[in-house]
């Protein structure tokens, strides 16, 4: 049961490097949902979708794209890479939008900016 | 604006019962979410609250009071394996997507 799956777990970028984190769900879910998480701080949401082909920003997309091509699969792309960038992202899946629907999460991807 | 206020730190120990707080400020608010998290995993759904009320899930508890802004995640006969940080989440009506707040590290003592 494979769940929400992110890939890579670690990696490092110089600054002005590019890279895409990816995130893929085997649930069926039509939502999915980008954060980072900086050390001791909540979750900060980046991009959310409500299904294929739609997405929309959420709190802190600056430095960020999102693609939603098919229902599995919801990549996250930096373009140049920045140090406000290192944090730990994740992504996370629902079926609705509703509160009482769990969002599951994948185990995440911690990027360093050098 | 929006915002979710909980203490940073709270300590407890082993069996005892404790409550994490969760204060917010938001208008049009629909519900309130507790996630944990340990150290170096990924955030895991606890409960939800709609209404006003408790609800309970086996030692955990959740709490919401609309007409105070506030809510708590309340732990019984706490365990070691209950260090976690816990965050609560809430979610304004009409909206696609919860916000987060900063998060209480628990820290379970013998």
């Amino acid at each position: 049961n494979a769940g929400v799956t992110q890939t890579p777990k670690f990696r490092i970028l110089k600054i002005g490097q590019s890279m895409t984190l990816q995130c893929t769900q085997d649930m069926n879910h039509n939502y999915m949902y980008w954060y980072r998480q900086d050390p001791g701080m909540g979750l900060k949401l980046i991009y959310y979708s409500v299904g294929a082909g739609i997405t929309d920003k959420g709190e802190v997309p600056n430095g960020y794209n999102v693609s939603r091509s098919t229902t599995e699969d919801f990549p996250l792309r930096l373009e140049l890479a920045a140090p406000s960038q290192t944090s730990v992202y994740f992504c996370a899946s629902s079926d609705r939008g509703e509160s009482n629907q769990p969002q599951h999460f994948g185990d995440g991807t911690r990027l360093s900016i050098l | 604006g929006q915002s979710l206020e909980q203490p940073s730190e709270v300590t407890a120990v082993e069996g005892a019962i404790v409550q994490i707080n969760c204060t917010y400020q938001t208008s049009g608010f629909y519900g309130l979410s507790w996630y944990q998290q340990h150290d170096g995993g990924a955030p895991t759904f606890l409960s939800y609250n709609a209404l006003d009320g408790l609800e309970e899930t086996g030692r955990f508890s959740s709490f919401l009071s609309r007409s105070d802004s506030y809510g708590y995640l309340l732990l019984q006969e706490l365990q070691m394996k209950d260090s976690a940080s816990y965050f609560c989440a809430g979610k304004k009506t009409g909206a696609n997507n919860l916000f987060f707040g900063t998060g209480t590290r628990l820290t379970v003592i013998p």
